[in-house]
């Protein structure tokens, strides 16, 4: 596609509900990247994807969250138990390279708030 | 990654020049300094980067210091579109770890 897609725009979720965030990447391109932004900050790394390889999940602030590339393509990001404080902005990027000299490309993001 | 520095936030006229620095004083040889931008509701946006020369493209030019541990962004011309908050990352060519460390970055407010 021309750009990296996000779904859904927004979403509401109660305390205690499972969530899933779907991420559509450039096509071909390897490297995807999850971040959470809350209210009034930068981006904060989550993990990273090559191909349908977790390299990094370093980032993933709890094991209610997990994210999968089975395909190495389409990414979801699924947080279960949901939790006031996971209310924040959650983007997907994506690469054609992990090399230096290749910009990442950003979704617009899915904002999600947990009620 | 080495860290950045950057003024929480700067006005510009329509028009002029916006200049945003950035300082990275424990930047390392092989770090690159990649500059981004968001737009309020969207998500960064790529502007340019640099490892040592200065740069230019269609958005902006980035001017590196000799010691490189400053740059800075300068859009010639700024219109309210610029408006955004433009975050300064330095990056390593690759040491496994690929992701951009974003900080608080620049509230840049274009005023007409």
């Amino acid at each position: 596609g021309a750009g990296v897609s996000q779904s859904p725009r927004y979403k509401v979720a109660k305390r205690g509900q499972d969530v899933a965030l779907r991420c559509d990447p450039i096509s071909g391109h390897v490297s995807l990247f999850w971040y959470q932004q809350a209210l009034g900050q930068g981006p904060e790394f989550l993990t990273y994807f090559q191909n349908e390889a977790q390299l990094d999940k370093s980032g993933l602030p709890s094991d209610r969250f997990f994210a999968e590339r089975p395909e190495g393509s389409v990414s979801t990001l699924k947080i279960q138990r949901t939790q006031q404080e996971d209310s924040a902005v959650y983007l997907c990027a994506s690469s054609s390279s992990s090399g230096v000299g290749y910009g990442y490309t950003f979704g617009s993001g899915t904002r999600l708030t947990v009620v | 990654d080495a860290k950045t520095t950057q003024p929480p936030s700067m006005d510009c006229a329509e028009g002029r020049a916006a200049n945003l620095p950035c300082n990275h004083s424990t930047i390392s040889g092989n770090e690159y300094v990649y500059w981004y931008r968001q737009i309020h509701s969207q998500g960064p946006q790529y502007i340019i980067h640099g490892l040592k020369n200065n740069e230019t493209n269609e958005m902006a030019s980035l001017i590196i210091t000799e010691n490189r541990k400053s740059s800075t962004l300068i859009l010639p011309h700024a219109t309210l579109r610029d408006t955004a908050v433009y975050y300064c990352i330095v990056r390593p060519t690759d040491t496994g770890r690929r992701a951009l460390t974003f900080g608080s970055g620049t509230r840049l407010q274009v005023q007409p």
